[in-house]
């Protein structure tokens, strides 16, 4: 079965910090890698995607995520923290069965960055 | 380019009765999906439509439906409501069928049953 892990619920980070949001996966085959934020009360807006090629990829708002296939990780990354990236933080892998494909997201990490 | 439309955003039902929430895809995107939010479960497929053909559903009981029209835009229905289907319904639509494609979500319609 195709999963996706978020380790920690919550991760505190200061302003200018270097932030990480951890996610591990588990999929047969290839692994397509989404990350999403959600703001409260709203929808979840797209971050970035691994689909293939370089591990390292950049997304929105500064922020990258490394994709590691020996340890099934993907995990998201910014420089320097905003306060305003405080947010929940969800990590997906596209699944694939025969009838179509959907997202299996993970729990979610709140964010909260810190003035 | 107009988002992803979710009407209505706010409703509150009783257990028993019926609802339907819309959703109207970014245009052009054929592809549209459903899932549901709650705190505990997390975010969980519903279902997804490609063409007016429901290609893919979750793991939800048969009181959950879905329908997709000729322009895309997509109702589901949930009936005989119960207090454990109170969770925020989200839409998203895709414009590729393919497991590349980014999916772009609405706002939600959040859905209290009393």
């Amino acid at each position: 079965a195709q999963s996706v892990a978020q380790p920690e619920d919550q991760v505190n980070v200061a302003e200018g910090n270097p932030l990480t949001v951890k996610c591990t996966y588990s999929v047969s085959g290839n692994p397509y890698l989404f990350w999403y934020v959600q703001y409260p009360n709203r929808g979840l807006q797209f971050l970035l995607k691994y689909i293939t090629g370089d591990n390292l990829v950049k997304g929105s708002y500064g922020f990258e995520a490394e994709f590691n296939k020996s340890q099934t990780s993907f995990h998201l990354k910014k420089p320097s923290a905003l306060v305003s990236d405080s947010a929940l933080y969800f990590c997906a892998v596209r699944a694939i069965n025969q009838a179509g494909t959907a997202l299996i997201f993970g729990k979610g990490t709140t964010l909260s960055v810190s003035s | 380019k107009a988002g992803v439309t979710q009407t209505p955003r706010y409703l509150i039902k009783t257990r028993g009765q019926q609802v339907t929430l819309s959703c109207s895809p970014i245009s052009g995107h054929r592809s549209v999906s459903w899932y549901q939010q709650t705190p505990g479960q997390g975010l969980q497929f519903l279902f997804e439509y490609f063409s007016e053909t429901q290609r893919n559903k979750g793991n939800f009981p048969g009181r959950f439906s879905g329908r997709q029209f000729s322009n895309s835009r997509s109702e589901m229905n949930v009936s005989t409501l119960e207090l454990g289907d109170s969770a925020l319904y989200l839409c998203a639509s895709s414009s590729t069928n393919f497991p590349t494609g980014e999916l772009f979500f609405g706002e939600g319609s959040r859905l209290t049953v009393l």
